[in-house]
């Protein structure tokens, strides 16, 4: 069964502190992962990954691509309090480009 | 604002019923994709539409159908609703197939 599993479920820290979240899969032809930060409303987009562009970085966040471990991390460094959100994965694969959504970390970022 | 407009914001309705959620792409992009997104569930994906054709299909159900027509608006119908069909329905676009997906504000549904 295709699957993404991320963890942990929900995370508390302090600003400023530096927080990495994990999301694995087990799909058949992975194409691409992605990842969504979603606030209150409609997902806002992060990063696509694939084969050809396993780490990108935009600011504090920075995410991997291990292809062999099936595997993504998102890191983010020197969190702030509107880094609080719902961080979803999500894994395109298959020739008919399924995508299928992990549960989502829950963020939450203390002054 | 994602450039993706999704029509009503809000709908209210009775189990049994029919309705029709509208969902206009950004200008340029060619794929719409559905998702439905409830507090049990989670995301899914349901349906993705690329220049008028069905690309690929996800976890949707029977009663729900949708199409895209020739100037890429979309629309997503419910029928026969439930109460479980209560959630957030949201469309997405992009370019095309594989590109990153920009997602709309979204309709909240909800069946008494």
């Amino acid at each position: 069964e295709d699957k993404v599993v991320q963890s942990p479920l929900s995370l508390v820290v302090h600003e400023g502190d530096t927080v990495t979240l994990n999301c694995s899969y087990e799909v058949t032809n992975f194409r691409s992962l992605l990842w969504y930060k979603q606030e209150k409303k409609a997902p806002t987009f992060l990063f696509m990954l694939t084969s050809s562009g396993i780490e990108k970085k935009s600011g504090r966040l920075s995410s991997i691509l291990d292809k062999k471990e099936l595997s993504s991390i998102l890191n983010i460094t020197a969190t702030q309090t509107g880094d609080s959100a719902i961080y979803l994965c999500a894994v395109e694969y298959s020739s008919a480009s399924k995508i299928i959504f992990g549960s989502g970390t829950r963020l939450s970022i203390r002054p | 604002d994602s450039g993706v407009t999704q029509t009503p914001k809000h709908l209210i309705t009775a189990t049994g019923q029919r309705v029709t959620l509208r969902c206009s792409p950004r200008s340029g992009d060619l794929s719409v994709y559905w998702y439905q997104q409830s507090l049990d569930q989670g995301l899914q994906f349901l349906i993705q539409y690329y220049n008028g054709e069905e690309r690929a299909k996800g976890n949707i159900l029977e009663r729900f159908s949708a199409q895209q027509f020739p100037d890429l608006h979309s629309e997503l119908n419910l029928s026969s609703l439930e109460l479980g069909d209560s959630a957030l329905y949201f469309c997405a676009s992009s370019v095309g197939t594989g590109d990153t997906q920009y997602f709309g504000p979204g309709t909240r549904l909800t069946v008494l």
